[in-house]
């Protein structure tokens, strides 16, 4: 069974640009969690969708969207990037919103 | 508010030692989950358990084993015999239970325990 996959693993920007990160969670989870991980601030939570609707979001500014499909894949999109942005980006699939498996992540550079 | 606090930063051992992750947390409910994560250098977090706050038995799996007490609102983590490979990033995360069909699907992440175990 394949686990959560996220693309691309590895990806740099400039200020000012956008990027879209990409998580195609576990067969049949239908929840997916966002987490952004830095040195400074750990791990914090982003935003959840559950059957393509956004059910909790954490307490990051408006640049900080994200949408789920129909096949529960989920993209999240951060616009106009700031050197803060830099980052681990982690999604996590639940099937029963009770367990949380997570992808190796996107690491994002913006210089 | 809801928090989780792992005090130790980090801790070196030698093969063989045995290790305990503490991990203390604060909530207002009364129905939560607390997990284990470990983190090794390529980034994923790699789920370890998740206890409910209804059961409070201790749980052992091979060398590791968890003791969570809601009485001191702590779930520790022990390694036994500890192996160079269980070197990684410990996390320790909160979630708690809402009302609308299972956990909330927001983790609260403790700050992590980097652990060193040494030939």
């Amino acid at each position: 069974k394949a686990g959560v996959t996220q693309t691309p693993r590895y990806l740099i920007k400039t200020r000012g640009q956008q990027v879209t990160l990409s998580c195609s969670p576990i067969s049949g989870h239908r929840s997916v969690s966002w987490y952004q991980q830095t040195p400074g601030q750990g791990l914090q939570f982003l935003f959840e969708y559950f059957s393509e609707t956004q059910r909790n979001k954490g307490n990051f500014p408006g640049r900080f969207s994200g949408r789920q499909f129909s096949n529960s894949r989920s993209e999240m999109n951060v616009s106009t990037l700031e050197l803060g942005d830099s980052a681990l980006y982690l999604c996590a699939s639940s099937l029963n919103r009770e367990d949380a498996f997570f992808g190796q992540g996107t690491r994002l550079t913006v210089v | 508010a809801q928090k989780v606090t792992q005090a130790q930063t980090e801790i070196s051992v030698v093969e063989k030692e045995d290790v305990t992750l503490d991990c203390v947390y604060e909530t207002r409910d009364t129905t939560y989950y607390l997990f284990w994560y470990k983190q090794p250098p390529s980034g994923e977090l790699v789920f370890l358990i998740r206890r409910n706050s209804f059961d409070e038995q201790n749980e052992i799996s091979g060398r590791y084993s968890w003791n969570f007490q809601k009485s001191t609102s702590s779930f520790n983590f022990t390694i036994t015999a500890s192996q160079v490979v269980d070197s990684a990033v410990y996390f320790c995360a909160l979630s708690e239970f809402m009302n609308y069909g299972g956990s909330q699907g927001n983790l609260i992440f403790g700050k992590g325990t980097k652990l060193s175990v040494k030939p």
